[in-house]
């Protein structure tokens, strides 16, 4: 079993509707890392959190720590925003990130 | 300030090669990671260096791969006779300071391709 389970895997949106990735992880963690994997490949850190919420832009990252779940909104999505979301746990103990397979998104104009 | 490089970005080798893969970290860090990506799966950590240190390679195979991080120069990942099973898409990452909290900066990767 994997450490760290996204939801959906794969996800279909309309250009402009409101978009949520689900991220759940099992270990007690310090921190949560979102990235982008473009289509060609290259990975962009989005957002790194330990609490709370965070806003860049369009996209907006909360963490439950108790709950032990992660969610990314992207509001007015953008077929630019089509991409591989991945979410990467950082345990309380360890040196390591235990990532999710990542949410494949796909924005239809 | 340029990102971090990777090189190169496609590598092909005969099984029983070796692959070395190259990683200048952004200017001023001082800290590198390593990341493999096999098809169709997520990443996978690797090795995590500071410079002339090694600070967790628990993620690394005991056999046929190393890492170092010299005081001068990129970041090396090398991998002795490789097999088909090492295709795989390499991520390096590099961060300012010590502390996995601190974000991470990601190359564009290097992908192997073992014939």
């Amino acid at each position: 079993k994997n450490e760290v389970e996204q939801s959906p895997q794969n996800l279909t949106a309309q250009e402009g509707e409101f978009i949520t990735i689900n991220c759940s992880y099992s270990v007690g963690i310090s921190a949560l890392h979102w990235l982008q994997q473009h289509p060609g490949g290259g990975i962009v850190s989005l957002f790194m959190l330990s609490s709370g919420k965070k806003k860049h832009g369009r996209l907006i990252a909360t963490i439950n720590i108790q709950e032990k779940h992660s969610s990314l909104h992207i509001t007015a999505s953008h077929p630019r925003d089509s991409a591989v979301y991945i979410c990467a746990a950082l345990p309380n103990t360890g040196n390591q990130f235990y990532f999710g397979t990542g949410t494949s998104l796909t924005v239809i104009p | 300030n340029a990102g971090v490089m990777q090189n190169p970005r496609h590598l092909v080798r005969r099984r029983g090669q070796e692959a070395r893969l190259r990683c200048s970290p952004m200017k001023g860090h001082s800290h590198v990671y390593w990341y493999r990506q096999l098809p169709e799966e997520g990443l996978k950590f690797m090795v995590y260096l500071q410079k002339e240190n090694i600070i967790d390679e628990s993620g690394m195979p005991k056999e046929r791969f190393s890492a170092e991080f010299p005081k001068e120069g990129p970041s090396i990942l090398r991998i002795q006779q490789v097999v088909r099973g090492d295709s795989a898409a390499y991520f390096c990452a590099s961060s300012p300071r010590l502390g996995l909290q601190e974000t991470q900066y990601f190359g564009p990767g290097t992908r192997l391709l073992v014939l």
